[in-house]
């Protein structure tokens, strides 16, 4: 399996709702990743986690809350958005994040914010 | 911050015309990795580069990487309309992008 799937694909939610996005690998990957994407723009890191353990936040609002279950799963918890959060919530993985290999990404979920 | 330059933002080209994009840094890389995102899709991983002058080929994309390591480009020859989409850089040692190149085909 060299896929990493996330869930789900589209998402629209108002601003007092809670949902949570899903991501999920078997490529044994020790590092994963949660960055966003606005249109044009590149990818902008928001979390890492490292061997299951949160290894960077990029100063990002509490209202994204990051988990990691287990070293396949990753999940972005979303509380109180506000419309200039839509965007493409993309996950990635990669084998260890010291050894800068390639990112292996999902196809992301399109969130709205309404 | 450390960050890697890529230029042009934008390229229009002619099908089978030639396209380049750069990324530059100001600091040696320990790598460099380049990644296509189609539109509406999400980033692919291309290659990695690791070696001074490295040059690596991909059917008409050529990859290559300085010989101070602190720049790469990447090359199409005879373009097609599938090569349409945005190409990012990453150093591997960076959790950030470069800023990409969109590159769009005329048929």
């Amino acid at each position: 399996d060299t896929e990493v799937t996330q869930t789900p694909k589209h998402l629209v939610m108002g601003m007092t709702n809670k949902k949570s996005l899903k991501c999920e690998q078997h490529m044994g990957h020790r590092a994963m990743y949660w960055y966003k994407q606005k249109a044009k723009k590149p990818p902008e890191l928001m979390f890492v986690y490292s061997y299951e353990k949160l290894s960077i936040n990029e100063s990002v609002p509490s209202r994204f809350s990051p988990e990691c279950p287990n070293s396949s799963l990753l999940n972005l918890h979303l509380h109180a958005l506000q419309p200039e959060d839509s965007a493409l919530y993309l996950c990635a993985s990669s084998q260890d994040p010291s050894t800068g290999r390639g990112y292996t990404f999902g196809s992301g979920t399109r969130l709205t914010v309404v | 911050g450390q960050q890697v330059m890529q230029i042009p933002q934008y390229q229009h080209v002619q099908e089978g015309e030639d396209f380049t994009t750069y990324c530059n840094s100001s600091t040696t890389l320990s790598n460099i990795q380049w990644y296509k995102q189609r539109p509406g899709g999400h980033p692919v991983f291309l290659i990695q580069l690791v070696k001074s002058g490295e040059v690596k080929k991909q059917k008409r994309l050529t990859f290559q990487f300085g010989e101070a390591k602190k720049n790469s480009s990447l090359h199409i020859t005879a373009t097609q309309t599938t090569d349409v989409g945005t190409y990012f850089c990453r150093a591997g040692n960076m959790l950030t992008f470069g800023g990409g190149t969109r590159l769009m085909v005329k048929p």
